[in-house]
């Protein structure tokens, strides 16, 4: 069936450091693809989404290519800040079903 | 124009006890999934409603029940309540025409003693 994995956290980084968080997914046909973030006590907002081969989902400085080669979905920041602490959700969806989440990374920035 | 709004915003209940959590969805949207997240884990599906009727469910029990209004809004029902039902849930709507497009409310907090 459908899933998707994602690096398991927690990962801390100084301010203005680069963010990498793999993400990997496997599935039949073409899936869309999104990240999630949650910030403590708030339900999940989208944060970017891709959906097709090739395509690359940007918002707030965070990028994701939809890689279907690798089956990969990376999330990358060039400079985090303190405020982006929170837990990140990868999620794959595919035409007539709903989302399937990751089990989340959580990212902890620090000054 | 006000989101995803869920209510209560915490729970506790005890073992064998029935809740109900309420959603409205955000304005102009049709279509209402739930969904349970675990401590430490990532959200789960329940189930999804659009006009008024259950259409899609994922790998819950029949103790987990819900329900559309005409103005759609939705209910999760949860009965027989176990420890292990202790989480988040989720309510998330979209517009039945933009299926990528959902936006989550802040969630229920249920604690089942």
């Amino acid at each position: 069936g459908n899933s998707v994995t994602q690096m398991e956290g927690p990962v801390t980084l100084s301010e203005e450091a680069f963010l990498t968080i793999n993400c990997t997914y496997t599935a039949t046909g073409y899936p869309s693809l999104f990240w999630y973030v949650q910030y403590p006590g708030e339900g999940l907002q989208l944060l970017l989404k891709a959906t097709k081969a090739d395509d690359k989902g940007s918002n707030k400085g965070f990028e994701a290519t939809y890689r279907k080669e690798t089956t990969s979905f990376h999330l990358e920041k060039g400079s985090v800040q303190v405020s982006d602490s929170a837990v990140y959700f990868c999620a794959l969806k595919q035409a007539g079903t709903a989302l399937i989440f990751g089990k989340g990374t959580t990212l902890s920035v620090s000054s | 124009d006000a989101g995803v709004t869920q209510s209560p915003t915490h729970l506790i209940k005890t073992r064998g006890q029935q809740v109900t959590l309420r959603c409205s969805p955000k304005s102009g949207h049709d279509t209402v999934s739930w969904y349970q997240q675990a401590l430490g884990q990532g959200p789960q599906f329940i189930f999804q409603y659009y006009e008024e009727e259950e259409r899609q469910r994922g790998n819950f029990p029949d103790r987990f029940s819900g329900h559309q209004f005409p103005n759609y809004s939705s209910e999760l029902n949860v009965n027989a309540l176990l420890l292990g039902d202790s989480a988040l849930y989720l309510c998330a709507s979209r517009w039945g025409r933009l299926p990528d497009t959902q936006y989550f409310g802040p969630g229920t907090r249920l604690t089942v003693l």
